[in-house]
């Protein structure tokens, strides 16, 4: 079975550019979920997706962030504009929809996101 | 406010000796507990998880994890460590309720092995 993938692995952009990170959950997985990790900081939630739903996007940092998961399966992130303090590595996680198993998160690579 | 800290930023251990990572969690109720490995090029794999009932936790590769709701921490083991265990480590609490299940993390630990 296929584990978490995101892509790309790694985008250098400048500022002011757009970014569209992806993050194919594991098949079947409901529970879908963004971090991010500032060098040298914790990794901090983003938002969590239940199917195409947001359920929370309560760690989104400004509406320069736009998370999209159409039809339920994989997902996209979006910056727009970037900026300098954007850079970092996004992870994606997914999790089951059924009682306790729900809360162990699979994680994909990351993507590694620098911002010039 | 739901927090996680892990003191150690920085360990070196010698391979073939005992290991142990510090975290301390502040959390209102009962906690879920978890500790994730991250390799170079690799993702955060789940090494241990804690929800209820034994405190002294089994996970993969070796390690295992100690719930001390005294102490609020929950520290991660392991007998002898191989030079395969150098990654960092972080511990995470999670944050559950009716309409999410986000995790919130320390600040990591990373762990080099000296042969």
């Amino acid at each position: 079975e296929a584990g978490v993938t995101q892509f790309p692995s790694h985008s250098v952009i400048e500022k002011g550019q757009t970014v569209t990170l992806r993050c194919d959950p594991i098949s079947g997985h409901d529970n879908l979920y963004w971090y991010r990790r500032v060098m040298g900081k914790e990794i901090k939630f983003l938002l969590h997706f239940v199917k195409e739903s947001k359920q929370d996007e309560s760690g989104m940092p400004n509406n320069r962030f736009l998370a999209e998961r159409t039809g339920g399966t994989y997902s996209t992130l979006k910056v727009q504009p970037a900026e300098l303090e954007d850079s970092g590595v996004y992870f994606c996680a997914s999790s089951q929809d059924a009682g306790v198993t729900s809360y162990e998160q699979y994680f994909g690579p990351g993507t590694r996101l620098t911002v010039t | 406010a739901q927090s996680v800290t892990q003191p150690d930023i920085h360990i070196t251990v010698s391979e073939g000796a005992s290991l142990e990572l510090r975290c301390n969690y502040s959390y209102g109720a009962t906690p879920y507990l978890f500790w994730y490995v991250q390799s170079p090029g690799q993702g955060l794999q789940l090494l241990l998880k804690y929800f209820s009932g034994d405190t002294l936790v089994q996970g993969i590769k070796g390690f295992e994890a100690e719930f001390k709701r005294s102490q609020s921490s929950f520290n991660l083991r392991k007998p002898s460590v191989h030079w395969s265990d150098a990654a960092e480590y972080f511990c995470a609490v999670g944050s559950f309720s009716s309409n999410t299940g986000k995790l919130i993390f320390g600040q990591g630990t990373t762990l080099q092995v000296k042969p």
